[in-house]
């Protein structure tokens, strides 16, 4: 099945800071998806993408899927403390499961 | 709409004894899975379903069973409860493998 590592596990950030997050794959992913887990709480959806280069944004929030489809990364601009949580990304085939990576904490100290 | 309902909210059990964990969803959505999750160690699948009558084993399937006799229920059966098996626990549901999962509430559980 699709495996897929995230870096860093952990990453701490001074409000108004950018922050990163990777996603990796050694196969062709069929899509990848994000999930916020705020502390305490359940993964919330955040978006999908399918396609080769795609970028999607959302607010403060980039979203890119590589032209291989083998890596993904979500870039938070300015961050806030509403951003604190455990950032997921997750991917599958047909007729499988979503699997997920062991996700990016963030922290943001203001 | 509920959504995905998941019943208990906690629960601590003594070793080797035996429980369900239930899971509901109101969405008549066709997936669903349970995932367990420690502390730094992500989501980590147990077992999935693609559909009434269809279950699947996940990444971590030993020491739990599920059925799926409803479009509606997905319920996770713990036998012999073993102190490895502390967690929590989220069953999540989705409308086909490539649309968004909405996840439950998740279960605390502890075993002593």
């Amino acid at each position: 099945g699709q495996q897929v590592m995230q870096i860093p596990q952990y990453q701490h950030v001074q409000e108004g800071e950018d922050f990163t997050t990777y996603c990796n794959s050694s196969t062709t992913l069929s899509n990848i998806q994000w999930y916020k887990q705020r502390p305490g709480g359940h993964p919330v959806f955040l978006i999908q993408l399918v396609k080769s280069g795609e970028v999607k944004k959302q607010k403060r929030l980039t979203f890119q899927f590589g032209e291989a489809k083998k890596n993904s990364s979500l870039h938070i601009t300015a961050t806030q403390t509403t951003d604190v949580g455990t950032y997921f990304c997750a991917s599958n085939q047909a007729g499988t499961a979503l699997i997920f990576g062991k996700g990016t904490t963030l922290s943001v100290s203001s | 709409n509920a959504g995905v309902t998941q019943t208990p909210k906690f629960r601590i059990l003594k070793i080797g004894q035996s429980m369900t964990l239930q899971c509901a969803q109101d969405m008549n959505h066709n997936y669903m899975y349970w995932y367990r999750q420690d502390p730094g160690m992500g989501l980590k699948l147990i077992y999935y379903s693609v559909g009434a009558g269809i279950t699947d084993k996940g990444e971590v399937p030993n020491g739990y069973n599920v059925s799926r006799s409803t479009t509606e229920d997905f319920p996770l059966r713990l036998e012999l409860a073993a102190p490895s098996q502390t967690s929590v626990y989220f069953c999540a549901s989705s409308y086909s493998w490539n649309t968004e999962a909405f996840f439950g509430q998740g279960t605390r559980l502890t075993v002593v």
